[in-house]
């Protein structure tokens, strides 16, 4: 149990294009879901936590106009990546958690951004 | 802001080795979990302790926590190439409000063992 899928598991874009990334609990429902940036060789850095429903509450220096969240149901919740550029190429990996599991967070497999 | 350092950045054995991975916080830890996570997949969690000076193991894995609740240790008995990955610690708060759950990591340990 407590799978979560990610699509599309690579992309790659040109510079100036909008990419959208979805993250989707397959059999829970998710009350929190989080985004999640990494670079080569680097930890994960949290971008945003959005709940079902609401706006999405995002971390210091983490531009909210160029990285849309929207978290429409319980299930699916999906990063966009405005104007991406060459800077923006990186791993990004979704979790989501569930009140009954203490806040668990079960991650997806990523999504590897390329932006040429 | 809590900041979690792990060490080393790097480790690079032989097959059959033992080693010790280090996390230390600035601040208690709430929940202390590690995880393991291969190139080009999502983390998966090894462990989660609460209970200062707590011990579990798992398989090859041991994992302490410290008195203090301000550090951890994971230690790989005879590791294999298969243990090959990045080991990340990470706080789980349990503060309310919208931190919830929220997740700070340390920076990681890429570990790389040799056949």
């Amino acid at each position: 149990g407590a799978v979560v899928s990610q699509h599309p598991s690579r992309v790659i874009c040109k510079s100036g294009t909008s990419v959208k990334i979805e993250c989707r609990s397959l059999d829970f429902q998710a009350t929190t879901m989080f985004w999640y940036r990494q670079f080569p060789k680097q930890s994960l850095m949290l971008m945003a936590t959005s709940n079902e429903g609401s706006k999405a509450t995002y971390e210091q220096g983490v531009e909210k106009d160029k990285f849309l969240i929207n978290h429409a149901s319980l299930t699916l919740s999906t990063l966009t990546v405005t104007s991406a550029h060459p800077e923006d190429s990186s791993f990004y990996i979704c979790s989501a958690s569930f009140y009954s599991s203490y806040n668990e967070q079960f991650f997806g497999p990523g999504t590897r951004l390329t932006v040429l | 802001t809590q900041l979690l350092e792990q060490s080393p950045q790097f480790l690079s054995i032989q097959e059959g080795e033992n080693l010790t991975v280090y996390c230390n916080s600035s601040s208690v830890f709430s929940s202390l979990q590690w995880y393991r996570q291969e190139p080009g997949e999502g983390p998966v969690l090894l462990v989660t302790v609460v209970t200062g000076g707590e011990v579990k193991k798992l398989k090859r894995l041991t994992f302490q926590f410290g008195d203090a609740r301000k550090d951890s240790s994971l230690h790989i008995t005879a590791a294999q190439p298969g243990d090959t990955g990045l080991y990340l610690c990470a706080d789980r708060t349990n503060a309310g409000g919208t931190s919830y759950g929220k997740l700070t990591f340390g920076q990681g340990t890429i570990l790389t063992v040799h056949p």
